[in-house]
């Protein structure tokens, strides 16, 4: 059984903090990776997504791949109230079928 | 990003009957679009893979009678949940491929009373 694991949290920052999210999966032959922000009642939208080791930088997030860990890590930079959010990592089932898997949801709350 | 459409965003039907849950990509065409179901305080659980013009593949124990799906354009995915019973209230999702990402729609949060 493939399972991507996150913290379920919640995750407690002061505004203006870094925020770090971390996912591990477990199927070694996984491909892509991505992390969607939820809010309560929403469905999820798409804030990176992550292809090969290392860092990727968008703005205030930065994505962290590190393929021999099996470890994917969303970090967010001067954090804000709004970006209080249930944080989703997926993973990509195998090659070629796109078909995520989802991990639980890491709850972040921002504190003003 | 690209667009996709759900509706409705939600829904109240009684027990024994059928609903169904539109799904289009507005802005791009999707050979395969997705349907999740998502209780509350649990993540996403992939029900089936919608591919335009063929059978829809389920998920393992997701019954494909229940939930029938047809993709028979490159914009729109249909969910029906037939025969709704209490325990099929939940939050809906549609998802559809582009550019090697999915994009979801709003989703339907569907009540049977």
């Amino acid at each position: 059984q493939k399972e991507v694991e996150q913290n379920s949290g919640p995750l407690s920052v002061p505004e203006g903090a870094i925020a770090s999210l971390n996912c591990t999966y477990s199927d070694r032959g996984s491909q892509s990776f991505f992390w969607y922000r939820q809010y309560s009642g929403k469905s999820p939208e798409l804030i990176m997504s992550i292809y090969s080791n290392g860092d990727k930088e968008d703005g205030r997030f930065t994505a962290q791949l590190n393929k021999a860990s099996q470890y994917v890590s969303l970090l967010i930079r001067d954090s804000q109230p709004s970006d209080s959010a249930t944080y989703l990592c997926a993973v990509t089932d195998r090659p070629g079928t796109y078909k995520y898997i989802f991990g639980t949801g890491t709850r972040l709350k921002v504190l003003a | 990003g690209a667009v996709v459409s759900q509706h409705p965003s939600w829904v109240i039907c009684k027990s024994g009957t059928s609903v169904k849950i539109e799904c289009r990509s507005l802005d791009f065409q999707a050979t395969t679009m997705f349907w999740y179901r998502q209780f509350p305080k649990q993540s996403l659980m992939l029900m089936a893979t919608s591919n335009e013009g063929s059978k829809a593949t389920y998920e393992q124990g997701v019954e494909k009678d229940k939930f029938l799906i047809n993709h028979a354009s490159l914009t729109l995915s249909t969910l029906t949940v037939t025969s709704a019973h209490p325990e099929d209230s939940s939050f809906y999702i549609c998802s559809a491929l582009t550019a090697m990402k999915a994009f979801f729609g709003q989703g339907t949060r569907l009540t049977v009373v």
